[in-house]
């Protein structure tokens, strides 16, 4: 069965550090999404991404953030500098158009745990 | 504002018996709303999705129901097995257009004792 992946599954950074995680949603998926977990906390949305370009964005994803499509596979989240309170479980998801168009079900990755020290 | 609640409570129920868990919203009215499972350190995993014009749903043991008078769905598990173990998501769709954002609840633990 198809299944969304991410790299790496645990990233450790120093605060001010770029990083970035990588996610594959599945194949004929057209809409794709990060969120993220902070721990004990709910899950949050970021940003959603359709058609090469970013359709919404939380308060969260500041300039500091940006997501990127850059070949036919791959869905990556940048952070430009990092900050202890980024530290937190980042998931990928992806979801195919629904009946009449739109977003129904998403199909979330594993995750990864990124730790700000 | 707009609110999504959960019971934050574990909910210990012994095998075989029917799990319920609730979810409750305040100031929206949804078009449809999902359940998802999330186990400890894994990404959520979608389970049922109900629309506003449908009252109840199944998927083999997983029954929903969406009462969008009370602003309520009620999540059913029955005969539940230890498997079944796991924190239950409630989510709803937010935002403009039909960007597939979704707001989650903040969850409800289910443990089944065998």
């Amino acid at each position: 069965e198809p299944e969304v992946t991410q790299t790496p599954s645990h990233q450790v950074t120093q605060m001010g550090q770029e990083v970035i995680l990588r996610c594959v949603p599945i194949s004929n998926h057209l809409y794709f999404y990060w969120y993220r977990q902070i721990l004990g906390q709910k899950v949050e949305f970021l940003v959603s991404f359709y058609n090469n370009e970013i359709s919404e964005k939380s308060e969260i994803f500041d300039d500091q953030f940006s997501v990127e499509r850059p070949d036919g596979s791959n869905f990556t989240l940048k952070i430009r500098s990092t900050k202890l309170e980024d530290s937190a479980m980042y998931f990928c998801a992806s979801s195919f158009p629904g009946q009449g168009g739109g977003s129904y079900e998403q199909y979330f990755g594993p995750g990864t745990r990124l730790t700000v020290t | 504002s707009q609110k999504i609640e959960q019971n934050s409570e574990a909910l210990n129920i012994q095998e075989g018996k029917t799990a319920t868990l609730t979810c409750n919203y305040t100031n929206y009215s949804p078009a449809y709303l999902q359940w998802y499972r999330q186990d400890p350190g894994r990404g959520p995993v979608f389970l049922l999705l109900i629309r506003e014009n449908e009252k109840e749903k199944r998927k083999e043991r997983l029954k929903v129901t969406f009462d969008t008078t009370l602003k309520q769905s009620l999540f059913h598990i029955t005969a539940s097995q230890p498997a079944d173990s796991a924190t239950y998501l409630c989510a709803l769709p937010r935002g403009s257009g039909n960007t597939g954002k979704l707001i989650f609840g903040q969850g409800t633990t289910l443990q089944v004792k065998p």
